[in-house]
């Protein structure tokens, strides 16, 4: 299977602890999404890499959180002193780069449950 | 922020029956992409459009570019059982912020057999 992979598939973490999540995108594509879904919404974009090089963060995206692409392959998004709110299904995308239109395709997410 | 409002929020449907859905905006996207996603798992990609006016099929999926940009349709013909999701809709402005996809809030399908 070429798509991309996303571990764990679930992690329930006590407030306060700090997650580490890994995505592993499609291996031709050297673009790199995070998104937030939380339940009844559609995803949120949180940050891209193009390569390693982080392009955009969103506001959404607060100082406890950070993300990484070292060497433009597998990311990570860290959540640091995880709150309830932190709770949702954490999305990861890849894509081509290619001119003004970029077909993004879904790992199958990791859920993170804060208690 | 943009905002993708989508309609209807739910719908419930016989198989065999056709269905439209559709999403709009305030603001312009050059691309518009549409997703299914299934309780647990990632979206998956349906259809993409890149040009205002553009009709594009995949089996029995057929999606519309808004000739404003902003808006989009799907339509799933002959619906079955295993159709049953939720749609999502996404934009995308093509300029320096090529790599962000907004997201509307989704259509829920439910097909009786």
């Amino acid at each position: 299977d070429t798509g991309v992979s996303q571990n764990p598939r679930h992690k329930i973490t006590k407030r306060g602890q700090n997650v580490t999540f890994r995505c592993d995108p499609i291996s031709e594509h050297n673009r790199l999404y995070w998104y937030r879904q939380t339940l009844g919404q559609g995803p949120e974009f949180l940050t891209y890499f193009q390569n390693e090089a982080q392009l955009e963060k969103s506001r959404l995206l607060s100082d406890r959180f950070s993300a990484e692409r070292p060497k433009g392959s597998f990311s990570t998004l860290e959540i640091q002193r995880t709150e309830q709110g932190d709770s949702a299904m954490y999305l990861c995308a890849s894509s081509k780069d290619r001119l003004l239109s970029y077909e993004q395709y879904f790992g199958p997410g990791t859920r993170l449950t804060v208690t | 922020g943009q905002q993708l409002n989508q309609s209807p929020q739910s719908m419930f449907i016989q198989e065999g029956e056709d269905v439209s859905m559709n999403c709009t905006s305030s603001s312009i996207f050059n691309t518009w992409l549409w997703y299914k996603q299934d309780p647990g798992e990632g979206p998956v990609l349906l259809i993409a459009l890149y040009k205002a006016g553009e009709l594009t099929s995949n089996g029995r999926l057929t999606a519309q570019f808004g000739i404003t940009r902003k808006d989009s349709f799907l339509n799933i013909s002959a619906s079955i059982p295993s159709d049953v999701g939720i749609y999502f809709c996404a934009g995308q402005q093509g300029n320096t912020n090529a790599g962000k996809s907004t997201f509307g809030d989704g259509t829920t399908l439910t097909v009786k057999p």
